[in-house]
């Protein structure tokens, strides 16, 4: 039974590239987080969504970042035109449906804006 | 506005000595609250949970003790491993009853050591 599964595990970037982030959930789970982890500082809640419907976006920055997650495939976090403040971990967490609170955790995601 | 609070960034405790982790909150609509563990370039591991109904929730070695009155929760170990050794982070939520959203607000953290 696979855990969340997150990919790339590193991504460098140049400033003004996209970055994208692909988050498949655990089998069964169809409710999707994203949190950012900055360096020296705890999780911070980015977006929750479920299949096909953004459910609270409040920890999203209002410009250059997107997350969907579509009927088929994997949740993916988009960055357009990064900058080195972008530079962080992203984690993605998934749950199964019903309402459980409890979230298990990817690998995360290392992004590196040079 | 930090609605988690940890307030202590490291604890050091001995092989097979009880450690004992801290968590405060200020939001009164938190009602389950989790500890994850975390190793360096990994995820958070779920360790155990706690709803707000509860006032104890045991799983092995680990402990989680919630005192609503005082806002304050504590996970303790024991005995304490060197594999304990990792970031535990304290995290609350106010969606275990059915609210729109169950989004974790996260503390900053202890690095815990258990020296062998």
């Amino acid at each position: 039974n696979a855990g969340v599964m997150q990919n790339p595990r590193h991504l460098v970037r140049r400033r003004g590239q996209e970055a994208r982030l692909r988050c498949s959930p655990m089998k069964g789970h169809s409710h999707v987080y994203w949190y950012r982890q900055l360096p020296e500082e705890g999780l911070k809640f980015m977006v929750y969504l479920q299949k096909e419907n953004i459910i609270d976006e409040s920890g999203m920055p209002k410009e250059r970042f997107s997350a969907e997650f579509p009927k088929e495939g994997p949740s993916i976090l988009r960055i357009q035109q990064v900058v080195r403040g972008d530079s962080a971990a992203y984690f993605c967490a998934s749950s199964p449906p019903g309402g459980s609170v409890t979230q298990y955790f990817g690998p995360g995601t290392r992004l590196t804006v040079l | 506005d930090q609605q988690v609070k940890q307030n202590s960034p490291s604890l050091s405790v001995q092989e097979g000595r009880i450690s004992i982790l801290n968590c405060d909150y200020t939001n009164s609509m938190f009602d389950y609250f989790l500890w994850y563990k975390k190793y360096p370039a990994e995820g958070p591991t779920f360790l155990i949970s706690i709803s707000s109904i509860k006032d104890k929730n045991e799983d092995g070695r680990f402990t989680v003790f919630l005192n609503k009155s005082a806002k304050h929760l504590s996970l303790h170990i024991v005995p304490s491993q060197p594999g304990d050794s990792a970031v535990y982070f304290c995290a609350a939520s106010s969606g275990n009853y059915g609210g729109a959203t169950n989004k974790l607000i996260f503390g900053t953290g202890t690095l815990l050591a258990v020296q062998p």
